[in-house]
């Protein structure tokens, strides 16, 4: 089966840096997503990893450990915008499904 | 390039009643994907469309079925409502071409409210 965690809700303040973690468990792994989805608004895609290693863009960065069933989105400069959920999502493949995890909302504060 | 739309953007239903939803994907995309996200359970997978073929299915009851057009565009038909239908419904759409390395790209959603 699959199965994806993440916390469910974190805060910090403008300006500093924010770690989101993700752990995964599938019978099968081809690719891990994340995606931003401010409130009341579509998921936007974020990154894509499905190899090991660090992979930058801009304030955003994400990493993956595919022995370990582990990412996490690192969040540079944090600014108030964004404050939005974070979806981490794996991709089966054996299905071709994308199962997501529930999110980790994010407040950023002044 | 336009993004993924969906019509309507809100519904209000009640109990027993059918509703479909639309969604247009963007220009290219041949494949259009149905999720429902509740806060309980975060963004469950309903089906993918690709070339007006289901290829990929989640688990949900039959009550949920969809269909392609040859212009791409997606419908999805929810009968016999269901209190607990009421969530918001997202679409997401990709080249479909690659399944490898697909991103999906999502629609602003249909919130939808059974009563």
């Amino acid at each position: 089966g699959q199965n994806i965690d993440q916390p469910t809700e974190m805060t910090a303040t403008e300006g500093a840096i924010v770690q989101i973690n993700c752990t995964y468990q599938t019978s099968g792994f081809n690719g891990l997503f994340w995606y931003q989805q401010h409130a009341g608004e579509a998921p936007t895609f974020l990154s894509y990893n499905v190899l090991d290693g660090l992979e930058e863009k801009g304030r955003f960065s994400s990493f993956l450990s595919r022995s370990k069933g582990y990412s996490y989105l690192l969040l540079k400069e944090l600014q108030m915008k964004d404050s939005a959920s974070y979806l981490c999502a794996v991709r089966d493949r054996y299905t071709d499904k994308l199962i997501f995890g529930t999110g980790t909302r994010l407040q950023v504060f002044p | 390039k336009a993004g993924v739309t969906q019509t309507p953007r809100y519904l209000i239903k009640t109990r027993g009643q059918q509703v479909t939803l639309s969604c247009s994907p963007i220009s290219g995309h041949r494949s259009v994907s149905w999720y429902q996200q509740t806060p309980g359970q975060g963004l469950q997978f309903l089906f993918e469309y690709f070339s007006e073929t289901q290829r990929n299915k989640g688990n949900f009851p039959g009550r949920f079925s969809g269909r392609q057009f040859s212009n791409s565009r997606s419908e999805m038909n929810v009968s016999t409502l269901e209190l607990g239908d009421s969530a918001l419904y997202l679409c997401a759409s990709s080249p479909g071409t690659d399944q490898d390395t697909d991103t999906q790209y999502f629609g602003p959603g249909t919130r939808l409210t059974v009563l």
